[in-house]
């Protein structure tokens, strides 16, 4: 089974300023995808970034990029210039294809706090 | 507009009662999921269905039933409600075989029972 592992339960940053978030996980598996959720104060889940496990590009997302090193199983997530509106809780997720469904499973989350 | 909408978006209850959650998505999409978020925020997948067929049920306790009349609507009925039920259910949808494509959610039903 996979797991998935956020280390830091809670972060703050100063406004404008950037901030990583890290993730590692635990698979066999050489194909599955990797993906960054935000959940703010309202509850919902918001997709932020994905990366395809067979590409070696990082993905990017305007102020958001991850650095994903498949040999060390790690998926960490950048924030830079970070705004208020970037106070949430981020969940890192991970999906591994195959036959049936495709379900995510999720690391523990991260609470981030933008400080004006 | 909504992509994956849930009904009701509260929900108060007595324990012991009978309640459902409806969801609903109008993303084309083959494939839904019910999650469950705790009081720590953790979420784990309770269920997922694939053309009204169910695929995963992941040791969720018989009392949790969910249905799925058409592609579309993927309910989630709960019987005889326990303390432990409180929680944010959320509602998921996706297309299978289109690997890259990220799970759309709904806004979550908070469920207190009382």
């Amino acid at each position: 089974a996979q797991t998935v592992t956020q280390s830091q339960p809670e972060m703050s940053v100063q406004e404008a300023e950037t901030v990583t978030l890290s993730c590692t996980y635990d698979t066999s598996e050489s194909n599955y995808y990797l993906f960054w959720y935000k959940q703010p104060p309202s509850r919902q889940m918001i997709l932020v970034i994905r990366q395809e496990a067979y590409k070696q590009q990082n993905a990017t997302e305007n102020r958001f990029s991850v650095n994903f090193q498949k040999a060390a199983k790690s998926f960490s997530l950048k924030i830079s210039d970070s705004q208020l509106g970037d106070t949430a809780m981020y969940f890192c997720a991970f999906m591994r294809p195959g036959a049936g469904s495709y379900q995510l499973t999720f690391g523990k989350g991260t609470k981030l706090s933008v400080i004006p | 507009d909504t992509a994956v909408s849930q009904t009701p978006k509260y929900l108060v209850t007595q324990m012991g009662n009978d309640k459902s959650i409806k969801c609903e998505q109008n993303l084309g999409h083959d494939t839904m999921y019910w999650y469950k978020q705790d009081s720590k925020k953790f979420l784990k997948i309770m269920f997922s269905y694939n053309n009204k067929e169910l695929i995963i049920n992941e040791t969720v306790p018989n009392r949790f039933s969910p249905k799925s009349p058409d592609k579309a609507h993927l309910n989630l009925h709960i019987n005889s409600l326990e303390l432990g039920d409180s929680a944010v259910y959320f509602c998921a949808s996706s297309h299978q075989g289109l690997n890259n494509q990220p799970q759309h959610f709904g806004d979550g039903t908070r469920l207190s029972i009382l």
